[in-house]
């Protein structure tokens, strides 16, 4: 089935220490989405990429940085994580803008 | 300042009533309205879209109104079940992204 894969699902890193949590999509699609979502919060876009072209959210700290290396992955790395970063980290994907967006199942982020 | 607003408490329903779900925005223009569902721990799963120009929309036991004067979308769920119950979220386009209100969370008991 085609789908949003996000890997791992659970990640714990230590304060400050560089972690990396990935997404590959089987479907094709031109955005990839990476959104923050805290505990009874709303899913916060940080950054999309519309095929190679990369757009960040005004706030999204310089501490978020994503790549996308093909159209099928994209990554998100954070240079040092705080204890303000843990949270869920969902990654979507959809075929232009403004269509259905699918979500991946998350990665859940717990930092030490 | 734009704001998005689903009832913040959670709504609990008997099995076979109708939910009722609320989402209220100010200061936006949508073209369009989406409704995900979420379950806790996983990731957001889209239900319906409804545009500007559609007053309504169903699918199955689910129907969507959009009341672009009013600025609200109500969703319905009809007969509803325990498996229903999970946190609905709202989302309306804002250009190249939707802005997702904080979501509804239902609990439906036997």
């Amino acid at each position: 089935d085609a789908m949003v894969i996000q890997n791992p699902r659970y990640q714990v890193t230590q304060f400050g220490k560089p972690v990396t949590l990935s997404c590959s999509q089987t479907l094709n699609h031109n955005v990839m989405y990476w959104y923050q979502q805290k505990s009874s919060q709303a899913p916060k876009l940080l950054f999309h990429y519309y095929d190679k072209d990369f757009n960040n959210e005004a706030d999204t700290p310089d501490n978020f940085q994503s790549r996308r290396p093909n159209t099928s992955f994209c990554f998100l790395d954070i240079r040092s994580p705080g204890l303000g970063d843990a949270a869920m980290y969902l990654c979507a994907t959809s075929r232009d803008f403004q269509e259905t967006q699918y979500f991946g199942p998350g990665t859940r982020l717990l930092v030490l | 300042s734009q704001k998005i607003e689903q009832n913040s408490e959670a709504l609990n329903i008997q099995e076979g009533k109708t939910a009722t779900l609320t989402c209220n925005y100010t200061n936006y223009s949508p073209a369009y309205l989406q409704w995900y569902r979420q379950d806790p721990g996983r990731g957001p799963v889209f239900l319906l879209l409804i545009r500007e120009n559609e007053k309504e929309k169903r699918k199955e036991r689910l129907k969507v109104t959009f009341d672009t004067t009013l600025k609200q979308s109500l969703f319905h769920i009809t007969a509803s079940q325990p498996a229903d119950s999970a946190t609905y979220l709202c989302a309306l386009d804002n250009t190249d992204k939707l802005i997702f209100g904080t979501g509804t969370r239902l609990q439906v008991f036997p």
